[in-house]
């Protein structure tokens, strides 16, 4: 699999369901962090979880990190309408500059 | 609050063209980075900028791309003939003003067509 696999593909969920999504990696990594992207726009930063926590929690956003599995997952609760959009993670990979993206899951919600 | 800027939103043109995107990073970021998005697909690195050189590069970014920074704000980036597979969105990315500062912050892409 590709640095940065996240599932599921695409995710449908009602206002106030919780909504979880996943993110797979392969390589060493200093953080990462999950972006939103509603459709055609750019990318919002959400969080970052560094490769020595465990657990992050940013408002309605719970993100955990588990580097012994390298995978990471992220937990929107109580969710919205407006929460619709792609998310992807992305690692900082050890050594580099740069963000390596995952393929993003398209969260619908309905209202 | 601070934002990253980029025009055009949205560029249209011919194949073999040079086309130069344009980003305004938030202004007390030391490190930008282009990025791109093919319709549908997960967005990739192109390039890495700092102390006004190239520090990153993917296979990507041949010599057909060059990035610039002309002046203390403005961040470009041009592609000297384009080709239809340079059909894209393409992100400007900042963060900063330290190196242990992550969090990248993009701008709102540009649209650009190659017909």
């Amino acid at each position: 699999s590709q640095q940065g696999e996240e599932d599921p593909q695409a995710l449908s969920i009602q206002e106030g369901e919780n909504a979880t999504m996943n993110c797979s990696y392969k390589t060493s990594i200093n953080n990462l962090q999950w972006y939103r992207q509603n459709s055609g726009r750019g990318l919002v930063h959400l969080i970052l979880i560094r490769s020595n926590e465990r657990e992050k929690h940013s408002g309605r956003l719970r993100v955990t990190l588990d580097t012994s599995k390298k995978s990471s997952s992220l937990l929107i609760t109580a969710s919205r309408a407006a929460d619709t959009a792609s998310y992807f993670c992305a690692t900082y990979v050890m050594g580099f500059q740069k963000l390596v993206f995952g393929t993003g899951t398209r969260l619908l919600v309905s209202p | 609050e601070p934002e990253v800027t980029q025009t055009p939103s949205h560029q249209v043109t011919q194949m073999g063209q040079e086309v130069i995107l344009r980003c305004v990073p938030i202004s007390n970021h030391l490190y930008f980075y282009w990025y791109r998005q093919i319709l549908g697909q997960k967005v990739e690195f192109l390039v890495s900028f700092y102390n006004n050189e190239i520090s990153e590069k993917s296979e990507i970014f041949d010599d057909q791309f060059s990035v610039e920074r002309p002046d203390g704000s403005n961040f470009t980036l041009k592609i000297r003939s384009t080709k239809l597979e340079d059909s894209a969105m393409y992100f400007c990315a900042s963060r900063g003003p330290t190196e242990i500062h992550y969090e990248q912050y993009f701008g709102p892409g540009t649209r650009l067509t190659v017909t």
